[in-house]
């Protein structure tokens, strides 16, 4: 079946770091690819989202290139803040899996930014 | 506001017997979504449905039951629980559900069995 793996389980880093969280995916068809943050207390949120090779998602300064060689997406980020500190999700939507819009999620990156 | 609304937002269970999670979306989508997540997994789809028809199952248990009486509502029962089921439930909503599209989430219910 689908499956998605981060490497990273936690992240801590100091604001204006460099970001990078690692995403792997297996998948049978051709997946779309998404990024989502959750915040403490509340439900994932959309962060972006890439559809086919060498397509590039972003959004608040984040952002990840579809890469369909490696079977890989990894988010990154030029400068964090201390605002950013979340648990990232990757996950992968495989339309040729038969399942109606069923989304597979990687274990998390938990993100610690200190000031 | 919270535009999907999931109550309550802490539920604590006795083993063996039943509860029903409410979700209502106030986003005029018409596909909704059930997923959980837990301590030793991470967030697992359970359900979706469209237009108020289920579409997929990929509960293994039939203590699992989605309701849906209205088009933007859809309430999950579970049945006979057990200590394995605590967990946060996850309602979630998107458009049409067309291949792909974005999810937005509740911000869950938090279900401790004891």
């Amino acid at each position: 079946g689908d499956s998605v793996t981060q490497t990273e389980g936690q992240v801590a880093l100091s604001e204006e770091d460099f970001l990078t969280i690692h995403c792997n995916y297996s998948a049978s068809g051709y997946p779309a690819l998404f990024w989502y943050v959750q915040y403490p207390g509340e439900g994932p949120q959309f962060l972006f989202r890439a559809s086919r090779d060498k397509e590039k998602g972003s959004s608040r300064g984040f952002e990840a290139t579809y890469n369909k060689e490696t079977t890989s997406f990894h988010l990154q980020k030029a400068s964090v803040q201390e605002s950013d500190s979340a648990v990232y999700y990757c996950a992968l939507g495989d339309p040729s899996s038969g399942s109606f819009n069923k989304l597979t999620f990687g274990a998390g990156t938990r993100l610690a930014v200190c000031p | 506001d919270p535009k999907i609304i999931q109550k309550p937002k802490y539920l604590v269970a006795v083993t063996g017997s039943e509860k029903i999670l409410i979700c209502e979306q106030y986003l005029g989508h018409n596909a909704m979504y059930w997923y959980r997540q837990s301590a030793k997994k991470p967030l697992e789809f359970m359900f979706s449905y469209s237009y108020q028809k289920l579409m997929d199952n990929q509960t293994a248990s039939s203590r699992f039951q989605p309701q849906s009486s209205k088009k933007n509502h859809l309430d999950l029962q579970i049945t006979a629980l057990k200590p394995d089921d605590s967990a946060t439930y996850f309602c979630a909503s998107s458009q049409d559900g067309a291949t792909n599209e974005r999810l937005f989430f509740g911000h869950g219910t938090k279900l401790s069995v004891l």
